[in-house]
Parts: C-alpha cells; structure tokens; sequence
C-alpha cells in the first residue's frame, strides 16, 4: 500500500505561470519530506525538502508547503520555465527510519 | 566528476535467467541503494547498505540479491529472472544516512 499519493500523473502549464504539484502521506509518522526532479534517462536529483517543523521552505523559484493535519504538501514553481519539464517525485522518511517512500510522480510540461 | 554509474544501461534476459547490475560511486559515500521503478508506482527500494560488507532488506527484496565487497561498489543479482522484474533499476548513495540521495542514471531491464 502505497504511504506517498501523487494523485495527479500529469500536469501541464504555461511558461511564466505557477505550477502547483501535491503530494499526499498516508504515514502520520513521517517527519521529513523531499522531492526530487528527474530528466529522461536520467536518475532523480533532489530538488528541495522540509521538516515537519516547518510549513514552509523556500528555495529560489521552488516553494514546498506542508500542512500536517491535512498530511498534505505541495510543491509550488514560480514562474515556470522550460527547463522544470521534467517529472518529479514527492518522497518522505519517518524519523531514524531514513529510507524514503516515493509517491508515482508528476509528469510536468512546461508550454512555450 | 562521474558521481553514481551504473552498468549495463539495457538488458534483455530470458525468464530463469541471471544477471548482475553493478553500481559504482565515486563519492565515497558510505550508504547504497537500490531501487526500482514502475509505472504508477513510484521508486520502490528493493536492498540498500549502510558499509562496506553490509546489506539489508528494502520494500521489496524478493528475487533479488546484493553485495556490497568493495565501498564504492553495490552489486544487484537476480538469480532467476521473471517477467515481473522488468522495470527500470536505479542505483543511489548518500554521505550519511538520511542525507540527500545521488541516483545513477538508471538500466532497464526486460525479461521475456
């Protein structure tokens, strides 16, 4: 049973506009939360994480926001470029449990 | 700078045949992984290691076998290859346990 729901396996968007991507967790014991972004043949490389002690981290053009109660978050670019065409995983560990649990991923396109 | 390679990058194999997958790093990373990829399901682990000489179980190991002889190198065997093992394999290490995961750039397998 999968603890990581990516309920959207697709999204699409217009350069310069916001993509939102979420991610919901079934495991009320996951304390840190990562997404990675990955390229055609290539591997995943990580994008951006937050604690559980944070609702919000903010990394350039990328913003995650996490809402706890609702074991909920999202993943925020803006605006988008291009380049974010990719897909990109939502994953999440559980304390000293470190191994994470991937969600299926989010296949963004980014239209000229 | 090579980071996480992973060798071959295709295999076709035969049902009941073996193979071995090999990861290298060159990052002197103490902890690897392997995992795999589906459609719709996400990265999955399948056997990680925590050192030189160790390994342990993921989510899903069935099938599958792993060594870990030489620090920079994870060595993924399947004694009797099914068709349900057809799926892409990623490899990947961290510095420390919990840390950011570096992935290699994948090797897809089918097994007829």
């Amino acid at each position: 049973d999968q603890q990581v729901k990516q309920n959207s396996p697709s999204l699409s968007v217009q350069e310069g506009r916001i993509s939102i991507l979420n991610c919901d967790y079934t495991n009320s014991m996951f304390d840190y939360f990562l997404w990675y972004k990955k390229y055609p043949a290539e591997g995943p490389t990580f994008l951006i994480s937050i604690s559980s002690i944070k609702d919000k981290n903010e990394d350039g053009r990328f913003t995650v926001f996490l809402n706890k109660s609702a074991k909920h978050l999202s993943l925020h670019i803006v605006p988008s470029q291009p380049g974010d065409s990719a897909v990109y995983f939502c994953a999440a560990s559980a304390g000293d449990d470190y191994k994470l649990s991937f969600g299926a991923g989010t296949t963004v396109t980014v239209r000229a | 700078n090579a980071g996480v390679t992973q060798t071959p990058k295709f295999r076709v194999l035969k049902t009941g045949q073996s193979m071995t997958l090999l990861c290298a790093q060159d990052m002197n990373h103490e902890y690897m992984y392997w995992y795999r990829q589906d459609p719709g399901m996400g990265l999955r682990l399948i056997h990680y290691s925590v050192g030189e000489g160790t390994t342990a179980k993921g989510e899903v190991p069935d099938g599958y076998n792993v060594s870990r002889l030489k620090k920079q190198n994870f060595l993924l065997g399947l004694e009797s290859a099914a068709p349900s093992q057809t799926s892409v394999y990623f490899c990947a290490s961290s510095y420390s346990w919990g840390g950011e995961l570096f992935f290699g750039e994948g090797s897809r397998l089918t097994v007829l």
